[in-house]
Parts: structure tokens; C-alpha cells; sequence
């Protein structure tokens, strides 16, 4: 069965220190990886997916993470942190044999102070 | 390109009572997939519609109906509510059905059961 794990309800990053949010996902077949960002009163938004290929993902607002497979972990991190990236976090997992259906994590809360 | 929309954007009910709430797809998106988020968790996946057949369902129970339209809309029904079906129910759709395809997200309807 699938399941994630963000084993962090909340991080807290001063600007411009680097960031990371962690996620570690179990899957029975091939995984794909996603994270998405959910600000207050809105849907969830993409930020980036890890499908195979290079470990290191790049994806939108200078967000990217790292896929590990020994350590099934799918980390999201960020060089610098601002304050516009405070916002709830989502990872999400996708098995390759059940294709539609999605696992989101539970979901850590980023607090960037300045 | 128009977004996700859904409708309502609230909507407050009693217990045993009928709902349905609407989603608008993304333009030239065949699939739409609906999900519960209560309160300080994860989305979780309710179903997902590609081509006007459910073609994956999680674990909720059979009062839980849907319905997808020829222009790829689509419908969530909820019957006989109780008061756990509170919750913020996301509507999101992708150009396909495959594993590897990122979600648009709608704003929600948050759903209030009394």
C-alpha cells in the first residue's frame, strides 16, 4: 500500500537561510513524487515532481528537491528562504500500478520570519 | 487558459441531507479527481473521473457518488451527510489520466455539516 510521511508539522527558516522539508514515501511499484504548496483560502498548487532520471528536481519559485531511493526520501529544499514562502506543504506520492490514486502527506506548515 | 472552478464556495447543511457540489475542469483537461481535506490534514482522494468513467476510488463510502460531464465537468454527491463529511472538498484536473501528471487544484468548497 502507499503511503507518505512529513514527520514535521512545522519548520521555522529566518530569510534567507536555506530551508528543508522532509517527506519519506512508501510504494509497491515505480514511485512518483510530487510537492505542492497550499496558501491560505486557496487549492493547492504544483511545485515540482520527481518521475525518474536525475535525483536533484528543480521546479517553480527556486524550489527543488532530492529523490533518494535507499532512503525512500524526497526532501524539499531551498537555498534561501523568504517570507512569501510561508505556506502549508504538501508531498504527495503516486504508484505506478494504481495510477489515480494520490497520496498526500499530512502536510507541514513553512513559517519564515524575517 | 481558464483555471479550476468550483461552486459553491460554501455551503452549510444539516445532517441526513443531500449535497452536490460542481467542478469546472481546465480547459483541454480530460480528467478531474476529487478529494476530502478536513482540518489540518492532507487532501484525501475521494475519486477520479477520466474520460466520463470513474476509473480509481479511495476508501470512502458508496454515498459518495460522481458524475463527469461530456465537456469533462463534473459532479461530487454526497448523501445522507454526517457530521465528519465537514471538510474542504477539492476539486483538480489534469490534461490525462496517467500516473505522472501534475494536478490543477480549484479553491474548494468548504462544506459545514450541523
Amino acid at each position: 500500500a502507499q503511503s507518505v510521511a512529513q514527520p514535521e508539522d512545522q519548520v521555522n527558516v529566518a530569510e534567507g537561510n536555506p530551508l528543508t522539508v522532509k517527506c519519506t514515501y512508501s510504494v509497491s511499484g515505480n514511485p512518483y513524487l510530487f510537492w505542492y504548496v497550499q496558501y491560505p483560502n486557496r487549492g493547492l498548487q504544483f511545485l515540482l515532481k520527481y518521475i525518474t532520471g536525475d535525483n536533484l528536481v528543480k521546479g517553480s519559485y527556486g524550489f527543488e528537491a532530492e529523490f533518494n531511493k535507499s532512503q525512500t526520501s524526497f526532501h524539499l529544499k531551498k537555498p534561501s528562504a523568504l517570507v512569501s514562502d510561508s505556506a502549508l506543504y504538501f508531498c504527495a506520492v503516486r504508484d505506478g500500478s494504481s495510477a489515480s490514486k494520490i497520496i498526500f502527506g499530512s502536510g507541514t506548515r513553512l513559517s519564515i520570519r524575517p | 487558459e481558464t483555471g479550476v472552478t468550483q461552486s459553491p464556495t460554501h455551503l452549510i447543511k444539516t445532517r441526513g441531507q443531500q449535497v452536490t457540489l460542481r467542478c469546472s475542469s481546465q480547459s483541454g483537461h480530460n480528467t478531474v479527481s476529487w478529494y476530502q481535506q478536513a482540518l489540518g490534514q492532507g487532501p484525501q482522494f475521494i475519486f477520479q473521473y477520466y474520460r466520463e468513467e470513474e476509473n480509481g476510488r479511495g476508501n470512502f463510502p458508496p454515498r459518495f457518488s460522481g458524475l463527469q460531464f461530456p465537456n469533462y465537468s463534473s459532479e461530487l454527491n454526497v448523501n445522507a451527510l454526517e457530521l465528519d463529511d465537514s471538510a474542504l472538498y477539492l476539486c483538480a484536473s489534469s490534461p490525462n489520466s496517467g500516473p505522472n501528471e501534475k494536478l490543477f487544484f480549484g479553491s474548494g468548497t468548504q462544506l459545514s455539516v450541523l
